[in-house]
């Protein structure tokens, strides 16, 4: 079975652009979060989504924004880019969310996004 | 707040050797504790978890972790290090305020195992 896949897997932005980057779940999953892995840090958490609805939310700026589809894939997008946006971005899915939140996230390799 | 706190940034250990890798935590109400391991240009790939019950928690490729309430740890260990255990290892704790994927990860500890 594919794992989580992740698209593109570099880009290069210039400053001001905007960029989506793109996430499809493990079959079957319907639960879907970004996170933010600056170099030399732990991943941050961007946004989690369950079901289409947005089940929650990290300390990102407006600029940060995200949906998810019928068939349970993502899209990240980042408007006004900036150079601290420079990341790892990272797309996780799990098969639901349950009250309490046990379950293991499954990762995908990630999106290297450069801001120039 | 909830925090994870990954005192260590490198650990250096011969092949053979045991390993531990060190996290404490600080979170309110029971916490859920994970490892996680990344490979160069890989995502992360989960090790193991704690949730309730024992406090030694088996995972992946050998390794465990022991839970100690009183010292609000969750040091991950395995008896024998392994080159190809060469990798990132991030510590997480669940945020309970979240009812889902929200996990509070630590800045990582880079585990270097030499022949």
């Amino acid at each position: 079975d594919a794992g989580v896949t992740q698209s593109p897997t570099h880009l290069i932005k210039t400053r001001g652009q905007h960029v989506t980057l793109r996430c499809s779940p493990i079959s079957g999953h319907k639960s879907v979060s970004w996170y933010q892995q600056v170099l030399g840090q732990g991943p941050q958490f961007i946004f989690q989504y369950y079901e289409k609805e947005e089940r929650g939310r990290g300390n990102f700026p407006d600029r940060f924004s995200a949906r998810q589809f019928p068939n349970y894939s993502s899209e990240l997008n980042v408007n006004a880019l900036l150079l601290g946006d420079s990341a790892l971005y990272l797309c996780a899915s799990s098969l639901m969310i349950r009250q309490g939140g046990f379950e293991k996230l499954f990762f995908g390799s990630g999106t290297q996004l450069s801001v120039l | 707040a909830q925090s994870v706190a990954q005192p260590e940034d490198q650990v250096n250990v011969a092949e053979g050797n045991p390993l531990t890798v060190k996290c404490t935590y600080s979170v309110s109400g029971n916490p859920y504790l994970f490892w996680y391991v990344q490979y160069p240009n890989r995502g992360l790939q989960f090790l193991l978890k704690y949730i309730t019950g024992d406090n030694l928690v088996k995972g992946s490729y050998g390794f465990e972790a022991e839970f100690n309430k009183s010292q609000t740890s969750f040091h991950l260990k395995k008896p024998s290090a392994l080159v190809s255990d060469s990798a990132l290892y991030f510590c997480a704790v669940r945020d309970p305020s979240n009812q889902g994927g929200k996990l509070i990860f630590g800045q990582g500890t880079e585990l270097s195992v030499k022949p």
